[in-house]
């Protein structure tokens, strides 16, 4: 278990710029995450994959955020066109398909912080 | 629905106790609890699946009242490892879904 990875671990970009970020979930994990967190919150649901298919999408989620796991191992989550509101840090999260309820714990990675200028 | 989270922070002396409060306004499928240290990732600590369910990690146990749709998160005799944002995240009954909603937290902080 060599935990979840992000890449880069902060990003500083222009406002209206494009940025991706990558996420390599626990190797034998299926499930995939993706949050959002601000200062003082928790972390905000943004999406969630079962192997390559992405089942649910935030309804607050701008059209600007994509996400991507082609091969249902690693993912990527695409910002277009920055703006300073989409300054935080993105976690991904990985985690079993199975367990209590149907629900495993999530195991966070240390996320990515993005600096919109 | 975001859970509300009471109370917003805690100062606690070692050895004494605390319990964090996690409320829904919709039907709970699952109560879920993580801590995260200053600079760090959410780390996982319990699942609460069924109604008045009660499990525990170390000296730190939950409950969850499912006709309530509350959990509560007891930590007794603190130690200074505690410190750190606890937050709890809801499944909602139902909803066939498994968009983990959190709190916004309650900041713990064990003194000397």
């Amino acid at each position: 278990d060599t935990g979840v990875s992000q890449d880069p671990r902060h990003k500083i970009t222009k406002r209206g710029q494009n940025v991706t970020f990558r996420c390599d979930p626990i190797s034998e994990h299926n499930r995939l995450y993706w949050y959002r967190q601000t200062l003082g919150q928790g972390p905000e649901f943004l999406t969630y994959f079962q192997n390559e298919a992405q089942l649910e999408k935030s309804r607050l989620l701008s059209d600007r955020f994509s996400a991507e796991r082609p091969k249902g191992s690693f993912s990527t989550l695409e910002i277009q066109r920055t703006e300073q509101g989409d300054s935080a840090m993105y976690l991904c999260a990985s985690s079993r398909a199975t367990g209590l309820g149907g629900f495993s714990p999530l195991h966070f990675g240390n996320g990515t912080r993005l600096t919109v200028t | 629905q975001q859970p509300v989270q009471s109370p917003q922070a805690v100062i606690l002396r070692e050895g004494e106790d605390a319990v964090i409060n996690c409320s829904s306004s919709k039907a709970l499928y699952s109560v879920h609890w993580y801590r995260q240290k200053h600079g760090e990732a959410p780390v996982f600590l319990m699942i609460l699946l069924k109604g008045g369910e009660q499990k525990g990690h170390e000296k730190i146990s939950a409950s969850f009242n499912e006709k309530k749709q509350q959990s509560s998160l007891y930590l007794t005799a603190s130690q200074l490892s505690y410190s750190g944002t606890y937050f709890c995240g809801t499944l909602l009954a139902g909803a066939g879904s498994y968009q983990l909603t959190f709190g916004k937290g309650t900041k713990l902080s064990v003194i000397p």
